[in-house]
This record gives structure tokens, sequence and C-alpha cells, in this order.
């Protein structure tokens, strides 16, 4: 099993619709959760910190689950602008090592 | 420049060559991560840095790979006698302290043909 699980998808969805993408991992340890966008041969790129708490930031909302060890993506309104691979990413921070685990990745297209 | 640099872009080696690929982090950054990142995947660990000491090397595929960051700032990832799976685009990483993003390069994508 892998330490950091997606959905590959591909999601096609219409712009204006609401996404939502799931992450699981293993290791209950770990400290720091990002999602991560890649653009097609680009580097990733931070989207956005998901906190315990839950955080939004404009069309999207992150949410950490620690006890069932999974991790949500929402996006609301799509725009066209979204089509993106949506990575997440575990940063398992153990003692003195920082190993930051990305999952494969889940790619979504908007179409018009 | 303020980001991650790495050379060269692109690579193209003969099978059994052997390649060094180069990562200037950002100034101050402790932490350097090497990744793997095949067409269609996700990055795949291979190496962590802090400072100068090789904290994590379970990533790295097989003894041909070696990564090294002798003054604790620029990396270099030594691929020894290049084979065809080893083509893939090789990003590099850095970051401040624990639990905090990472910020990546543009990657070194290489082919071995």
């Amino acid at each position: 099993r892998k330490e950091v699980e997606q959905d590959p998808g591909p999601f096609n969805v219409p712009e204006g619709a609401t996404v939502a993408f799931n992450c699981t991992y293993s290791n209950s340890a770990s400290q720091s959760f990002f999602w991560y966008r890649q653009d097609c041969r680009k580097e990733p790129k931070l989207l956005m910190s998901v906190y315990s708490s839950g955080n939004e930031d404009g069309r999207f909302t992150a949410q950490l689950n620690r006890a069932s060890q999974y991790i949500s993506l929402l996006i609301r309104d799509s725009k066209l602008s979204d089509s993106a691979t949506y990575l997440c990413v575990v940063n398992k921070g153990y003692s003195s090592a920082s190993k930051i685990i990305f999952g494969s990745g889940t790619r979504l297209s908007i179409r018009p | 420049g303020a980001g991650v640099s790495q050379s060269p872009r692109y690579k193209v080696a003969k099978r059994g060559q052997d390649v060094a690929l180069r990562c200037d982090p950002i100034s101050g950054h402790v932490s350097l991560f090497w990744y793997q990142q095949a067409l269609g995947q996700g990055p795949e660990f291979l190496t962590y840095f802090q400072n100068e000491a090789q904290l994590d090397k379970s990533g790295l595929p097989s003894d041909r790979f070696f990564a090294e960051r002798p003054e604790g700032s620029v990396s270099t990832l030594k691929i020894q006698r290049t084979q065809q799976e080893d083509s893939a685009v090789y990003l590099c990483a850095s970051g401040g302290t624990e639990n905090t993003e990472a910020f990546f390069g543009q990657g070194t994508r290489l082919t071995v043909v």
C-alpha cells in the first residue's frame, strides 16, 4: 500500500461545477498536509496547506480528518483554469527528519 | 534568482553514460529533497538532506544513484550507467524548516536513449 493514495481520475466536469478530491495517508504520525497543483510539464506549486480545523481560500476548501487519516479538497464554481493535476502531500516530520510524500495526483479537466 | 534552480533543464544520455544533475536551493533553506517523476505519475521521493547531512536515501532506486550536498547548499544527483528506465523528470525542492511547504525547481528532464 502506498503511503499516500489518491483517486487518479481523470475528473472531467463542466465549468461552474463543484468537484471534490479525497486522499488517504497511512502514517498516523504525519504532521502537516498540503495540496499542490501541477500543470502539464511544470513543477508542483503549493495550492494550500491543510489544517485540522479546515481552511478555505476563495473557491477552495481543504479539510483534514486525522481520525480517519484522510484529506479532502473541494473546488466550487470551477473555472477552465482549474484544469491541472492536484497532488496530495504529507509531511511526516518525525524527529529531525522531514520526509515529504506525494500522492500520485488527481487529474482534473474542466470543460466549457 | 530567488527560487530553486536546476540544471540542465533537459538532458539526453546514451544508455550506460553517467549524468550529474544540479540543484541550487533557495538561499538559507535547510531541507533539500530530490524526487523522480515519471510521465503521468506523482513525484516519487528519492532522498532528503538537512544541511549537508543525507538523512534519508531510502527512495534511491539502486546503487547507481548517488546524491550529495557537501556544503549544505548546492546538491548534485548523480546517476551512473544510465538505463532507459531512468528516463523521467528529476525535481529538486527546498524548504526552510520542518512542516513547512517545499518549493520546487523546474526539474531536469532526463531521456536515456
